[in-house]
């Protein structure tokens, strides 16, 4: 079993839409992290969470939300996605500064 | 100017060959990350380190932190190590470099 899970793996959907990108680990780490990743750049982060009562913006959070509702599951939200937000998704974990682990990705693509 | 820069963008080689990718840093760090994301799109890490150097099978990286500079070195490469390998330090948040595509012609 993979120790970070992400589904969908892959979701086309259209300008307006919300969407939910959801997270789960088995690896009990505290931290988990959303990232957009783009063509060409670096990976982006959206939304990061120490806890399950701590979540943080990063540095492109305009336009998602989360939701950490356990520790193992971290949530993304597109509330009325648009075009721009096409990308490849990416959620991590860690343990204090150790190594990050990630999942396989969600390819999302907003017509 | 990015905080994290990587050198160079895009690589092709022979099979066999001995590969150098380099990174340079801006900022302070606690640790560099070197990480390689597969064709398929996922992301695996390769190396955490903070100072000297690390080797893992083929895999080598180093660090000079007084240089704000890290390699990572890849001998006797193959095809399968086709792939985009990416450097991330960790200040306050981990801060990605934009990665470097490696292909590896048999």
């Amino acid at each position: 079993d993979a120790d970070v899970t992400q589904t969908p793996r892959n979701r086309i959907t259209k300008t307006g839409k919300r969407i939910m990108l959801e997270c789960s680990q088995t690896k009990g780490h505290d931290r988990m992290y959303w990232y957009r990743q783009d063509p060409g750049l670096g990976l982006q982060l959206i939304y990061y969470s120490f806890d399950v009562k701590d979540i943080n913006k990063g540095e492109i959070s305009d336009g998602y939300s989360v939701s950490r509702q356990a520790q193992a599951k971290f949530s993304l939200s597109l509330e009325s996605a648009i075009p721009n937000q096409t990308a490849l998704y990416f959620c991590a974990t860690v343990f204090c500064n150790q190594p990050q682990h990630f999942g396989d990705g969600t390819r999302l693509s907003i017509l | 100017k990015n905080e994290v820069e990587q050198s160079p963008q895009n690589l092709t080689a022979q099979e066999g060959e001995f590969i150098t990718i380099n990174c340079s840093y801006s900022v302070g760090i606690s640790a560099l990350h070197w990480l390689q994301q597969h064709p398929g799109g996922g992301i695996v890490s390769l190396f955490m380190l903070s100072s000297g150097k690390k080797k893992h099978g083929r895999l080598i990286a180093t660090i000079n932190i007084q240089e704000k500079h890290s390699s990572l070195h890849i001998t006797a490469s193959h095809p399968r190590d086709s792939a985009v390998y990416i450097c991330a330090v960790n200040d306050y948040q981990l801060i990605w470099g934009a990665g470097t595509k490696l292909i590896i012609k048999p």
